[in-house]
């Protein structure tokens, strides 16, 4: 079946920091990928996606290209700011519309 | 912009208990969906409806039954609470049935049964 494995967390860095969350996937077929973030006290809230192979989704600073070839759909951000400080999931959808999610990343940004 | 809202931002009930979480989205969406988030699993999904009185099980339904009366609405209910279903629980819901549309979610809503 579907599955995602992001990287462990947490994840602590300093302000202004290169942040890249590592996000690999298993699925039959052509899945669409996306992040979603929670932010403290939040239901989760869509940050990017990217719906075929090559596609580069992009928000707030945010990037993650979609790479077949390595079924990896990592996120990355050049310079992080506080209120970055969030929970971050990994979550794809084949060939239905349920998603299936990773276990999650805190990342905390400390000024 | 979407709105999901959930009943309860936080509930405490005892064990044995039924119990009724409701989920309401303002935006004609067809599909709903109801998950709990537990640490380190990430969000797992209990049952989703895909139109009115419709409704598929999803990876972990065992304990828990919904209605979905109408479109706006969709309730998740605990027939006989027990200390393993302390969670967060997180309604959400997204336009049709495509595997490329964006799911949106409610603030959650943190039960605990003692």
């Amino acid at each position: 079946g579907d599955s995602v494995t992001q990287m462990e967390g947490p994840v602590t860095l300093s302000e202004e920091a290169f942040l890249t969350i590592n996000c690999t996937y298993t699925a039959t077929g052509y899945p669409s990928l996306f992040w979603y973030v929670q932010y403290p006290g939040e239901g989760l809230q869509l940050l990017l996606k990217a719906t075929k192979a090559d596609d580069k989704g992009s928000n707030k600073g945010f990037e993650a290209t979609y790479r077949k070839e390595t079924t990896s759909f990592h996120l990355e951000k050049g310079s992080v700011q506080v209120s970055d400080s969030a929970v971050y999931f990994c979550a794809l959808s084949s060939n239905d519309y349920k998603l299936s999610f990773g276990a999650g990343t805190t990342v905390t940004v400390r000024a | 912009d979407v709105k999901v809202t959930q009943s309860s931002r936080y509930l405490v009930k005892r064990t044995g208990e039924k119990v009724f979480l409701e989920c309401v989205q303002d935006m004609d969406h067809e599909n709903m969906f109801w998950y709990r988030q537990d640490p380190g699993l990430g969000l797992r999904l209990i049952y989703f409806s895909y139109d009115v009185k419709m409704k598929e099980k999803g990876d972990i339904p065992e304990g828990y039954s919904v209605s979905r009366e109408k479109k706006e609405r969709f309730s998740l209910i605990l027939e006989s609470a027990s200390t393993n279903q302390t969670s967060m629980y997180l309604c959400a819901s997204s336009i049709h049935r495509d595997y490329t549309d964006t799911q949106y979610f409610g603030p959650g809503t943190r039960l605990t049964v003692l």
